[in-house]
């Protein structure tokens, strides 16, 4: 079945630090992978995105490239900011279950920023 | 602002009691979905709808019970809760499996709800 692995921490970085998180994955077909975001006392936020092999997701100065080679879809942030303190999770949707409307979730990487 | 609207932000309710969770959006999307999340874990599926029908439920108890009126509304009925279901309870809402598999899921902001 699906599956995505990401580390789990907690990281906890210093302002301007690299973030980077690894995010490995296991799926039949060829999925989608997302990067989510979730604040202190939010919902999930749909960070970046890639659908195929080579794609490179970004937003809000973090990246992701969609490795099908080595299954992985690592998020990377050049200079981490106080505000960048949240929970990442990494996600696939496997298009080869195509009636299937599950997105399988890493199991979530909790980061704090100190100033 | 999320585009997903839940409602309300926090709830406590006894064991005995009856409540329901409320979700809408108006972007058009016509899949919709709960969640449960606990702390510190990543949210766990519960029920999806398709154009308003019921497509998935994950073998969730029977002491709750989804409805979708129309294709913008998502409720959750709960009667008879346990404690352990106390968490947050998550809506959102995606481009149906029809209009292609890259569509992201849209979230709410969550229920938060104590079972005592």
């Amino acid at each position: 079945g699906n599956s995505v692995t990401q580390m789990e921490g907690p990281v906890t970085l210093s302002e301007e630090a690299f973030l980077t998180i690894n995010c490995t994955y296991t799926a039949t077909g060829y999925p989608s992978l997302f990067w989510y975001v979730q604040y202190p006392g939010e919902g999930l936020q749909l960070l970046l995105k890639a659908t195929k092999a080579d794609d490179k997701g970004s937003n809000k100065g973090f990246e992701a490239t969609y490795r099908k080679e080595t299954t992985s879809f690592h998020l990377e942030k050049g200079s981490v900011q106080v505000s960048d303190s949240a929970v990442y999770f990494c996600a696939l949707s496997d298009p080869g279950r195509s009636n299937d409307y599950k997105l399988s979730f890493g199991a979530g990487t909790t980061v704090t920023v100190r100033a | 602002d999320t585009e997903v609207t839940q409602t309300p932000k926090h709830l406590v309710m006894g064991m005995t009691n009856k409540k329901s969770l409320k979700c809408e959006q108006h972007m058009g999307h016509r899949a919709m979905y709960w969640y449960k999340q606990k702390a510190k874990k990543p949210p766990e599926l519960m029920f999806v709808y398709s154009y308003e029908k019921l497509s998935i439920n994950e073998s969730v108890p029977s002491r709750f019970s989804p409805e979708c009126p129309n294709s913008s509304l998502l409720n959750l009925h709960l009667h008879a809760l346990q404690p352990e279901d106390s968490a947050l309870y998550l809506c959102a809402s995606s481009q149906s499996r029809d209009r292609g598999f890259n569509s992201p899921l849209h979230f709410g902001n969550g229920t938060r709800l104590t079972v005592t």
